[in-house]
């Protein structure tokens, strides 16, 4: 079954706690991106990745990190987490043409 | 730039009404267009898509979308609302040379009343 996979669903962390959110996509596409989901604001994406070893900023990277040494993994990073990061995240995994985005099924990360 | 601009935060109807949720882009060229559904603690799930084909586009669950580039509009319909309908739905706009970034609009709640 096609899937995008991540991990946590739910975590909740203290101010300044390294933290790693897992992604990985059994479909062998080459692109991958990270979006987080606010009340009222819509999906924004945060960092996105072309291909292993190529990534790059979205519209709200600050804050995070990203990496893709492999194809089907797309790890975020958050190395010290503030309150203003409390949200739900999501990867997604797409073809580059037509850019039909599969989402895994969101984190909800939560810092205190 | 692109932007998506949905319609309403909120819309309620009747079970077996019309559905009409409104979405505009603002593109410079023809983008591509996808409507996504999300069902209370799940991700998001493809509807459908409009990929320069077809302007009338069928998607899942009997909903379809019309492109129009006059108005530049990608309003979901769907003739008759169930009540399983409730949830999340989402617009997004692509440009052929964005690679796969989409740009989601705020997001449209729908209601379903018995």
């Amino acid at each position: 079954e096609a899937q995008v996979t991540q991990n946590p669903r739910y975590l909740i962390t203290v101010t300044g706690k390294k933290l790693t959110v897992t992604c990985s996509q059994n479909m062998n596409h080459e692109y991958m991106s990270w979006y987080r989901q606010d009340p009222g604001l819509g999906l924004r994406q945060i960092y996105y990745s072309m291909n292993v070893e190529v990534t790059d900023k979205g519209d709200v990277p600050e804050g995070y990190k990203v990496s893709r040494k492999e194809k089907r993994n797309f790890p975020l990073i958050l190395e010290s987490p503030s309150p203003n990061q409390t949200s739900l995240y999501f990867c997604a995994s797409s073809l580059v043409f037509p850019p039909e985005a599969f989402f895994g099924q969101g984190t909800r990360l939560t810092v205190v | 730039a692109q932007s998506v601009t949905q319609l309403g935060s909120h819309v309620s109807v009747s079970e077996g009404a019309l559905v009409l949720l409104r979405c505009n882009y603002s593109s410079s060229v023809p983008p591509y267009l996808f409507w996504y559904v999300q069902y209370p603690n799940q991700g998001l799930q493809l509807l459908l898509k409009y990929t320069s084909a077809a302007t009338l586009v069928k998607g899942i669950n009997g909903f379809e979308a019309e492109f129009k580039k006059s108005e530049t509009s990608f309003h979901l319909t769907k003739p008759s609302a169930h009540m399983s309908d409730a949830a999340e739905y989402f617009c997004a706009v692509s440009e052929h040379n964005q690679g796969g970034k989409l740009i989601f609009g705020q997001g449209t709640e729908l209601s379903v009343k018995p």
